[in-house]
């Protein structure tokens, strides 16, 4: 099983800065890496996937990049609806789909 | 603009059997696989299992043995059904569409329901 580490386990950051977070996967997944947003209370929301595609009605400050084994989310200029929970979930092998334990973003 | 909806009995038994259907509106279920993803409180996500529209199904290796998923196209609706449940089966369970086949991700989601076993 392909385990997905992310980090950190928390980050604080203010509004209008940039957030780096990361995934790494314990092997190679080529691309198969993408990124969920998750807010208090909602589902999950797909941000990118093939490690730096946007989905559908993403914005633009969301970006990624990555492959093989270490992956970044980059959301430059923070507005305040992006404080929330970030997911990564690999593909290479499917099924199953495994996802890493997350990333809380808060404001500093 | 597709939508899903769980429905699902809030409260179950231990051992007893956990039943939730997702129903689809603004899409067709044919021609697209479906998915249960399940979160406990405050942890992070865990996929179940998928099923296609023909009824072929794969599940979680960790929950094959206590899952059975099946799909309605006259009601658009597809299920889960949970068997001999423990506290530890306590989640949101979500359903979910696969982008499309070969980005085996998530684009559309149900806004879950949660589900707690307790006697």
């Amino acid at each position: 099983e392909i385990v997905m580490t992310q980090s950190p386990a928390t980050l604080s950051v203010s509004p209008g800065e940039r957030a780096t977070l990361s995934c790494r996967a314990s092997q190679s997944i080529s691309s198969s890496l993408a990124w969920y947003q998750q807010r208090p209370g909602q589902a999950p929301r797909l941000l990118i996937y093939r490690a730096s595609t946007r989905a559908t009605g993403i914005p633009a400050r969301f970006s990624g990049s990555g492959s093989g084994t270490e992956f970044t989310l980059t959301i430059s200029s923070l507005q305040s609806e992006d404080f929330a929970v970030y997911y990564c979930q690999h593909y290479n092998i499917w099924p199953p789909n495994t996802f890493g334990q997350g990333t809380k973003l808060e404001i500093k | 603009q597709v939508q899903l909806q769980e429905s699902g009995p809030g409260l179950v038994k231990p051992s007893e059997t956990l039943s939730v259907t997702c129903t689809v509106s603004g899409d067709s279920i044919g021609s697209h696989f479906w998915v249960w993803i399940r979160q406990p409180p405050g942890k992070g996500l865990e996929w179940i299992g998928y099923i296609y529209d023909n009824g072929n199904t794969h599940y979680n290796p960790s929950l094959k043995s206590r899952v059975t998923m099946s799909v309605d196209t006259s009601e658009n609706q597809f299920s889960l059904r949970l068997s001999s449940v423990t506290a530890a089966d306590t989640a949101v369970y979500y359903c979910s569409r696969l982008l499309n086949y070969g980005d085996y991700v998530y684009d559309i989601w149900g806004q879950g329901t949660m589900v707690t076993v307790s006697s």
